[in-house]
């Protein structure tokens, strides 16, 4: 079963604008991490938030973890097409594996 | 330093027979972990592996297995294919005893088709 649930399935956006994701959770966790799949390959690791973290910031990307409300949203800005793929959170909650979300399908159109 | 390495890269079997799939981790990291993707069921959890012990095991049925070698090394085994078998594999590393709780650097799948 998956701890994390993602909204939207889909989002399509032009290039240079902004793209939010959120991601949901059930359990309590150590921490939550956010990846990119691109086209059914191997996952690319983005950002790591620590639960005792409420945002975190890596280049373009901004994360936020609420972990009252057990969700988190992961923000990318000013959006290129390289930016197209499936994002995925997942949860660490200790026991030496992630609970990965549904994803999210961004296109970014040119 | 290499990547997560994983071999082969493509599978086709019959139902029925079984497979073998290896993974190599980033060099110094200890823990291997591996998930099955599927556009079903998304990203499933298999085992997870830390010098030599598995210390997780996801809801698969007994047909999976898997085992990690002295040089951390990790290979999953599935008999008796089924035609639900069918699905990316794919192999994490992480540098840290923690497992899960650590950055894991994926590898590029092995796309097994069951027919």
């Amino acid at each position: 079963s998956q701890q994390g649930e993602e909204d939207p399935q889909a989002l399509s956006i032009q290039e240079g604008e902004n793209a939010t994701m959120n991601c949901s959770y059930k359990t309590s966790i150590n921490n939550l991490q956010w990846y990119r799949q691109n086209s059914g390959r191997g996952l690319v690791h983005l950002i790591l938030i620590r639960s005792n973290e409420r945002e975190k910031h890596s280049g373009r990307l901004r994360v936020t973890l609420d972990t009252s409300k057990k969700s988190s949203s992961l923000l990318i800005t000013a959006s290129r097409a390289a930016d197209t793929a499936s994002y995925f959170c997942a949860t660490d909650g200790g026991d030496y594996k992630l609970s990965f979300g549904a994803g999210t399908t961004v296109t970014v159109r040119a | 330093k290499a990547g997560v390495t994983q071999t082969p890269r493509y599978l086709i079997k019959t139902r029925g027979q079984q497979v073998t799939l290896s993974c190599s981790p980033i060099s110094g990291h200890r823990s291997v972990s591996w998930y099955q993707q599927t556009p079903g069921q998304g990203l499933q959890f298999l085992f997870e592996y830390f010098s030599e012990t598995q210390r997780n095991k996801g809801n698969f049925p007994g047909r999976f297995s898997g085992r990690q070698f002295s040089n951390s090394r990790s290979e999953m085994n599935v008999s008796t294919l089924e035609l639900g078998d069918s699905a990316l594999y794919l192999c994490a590393s992480s540098s840290e005893g923690s497992g899960g709780a650590d950055t894991q650097y994926f590898g590029p799948g092995t796309r097994l088709t069951v027919l």
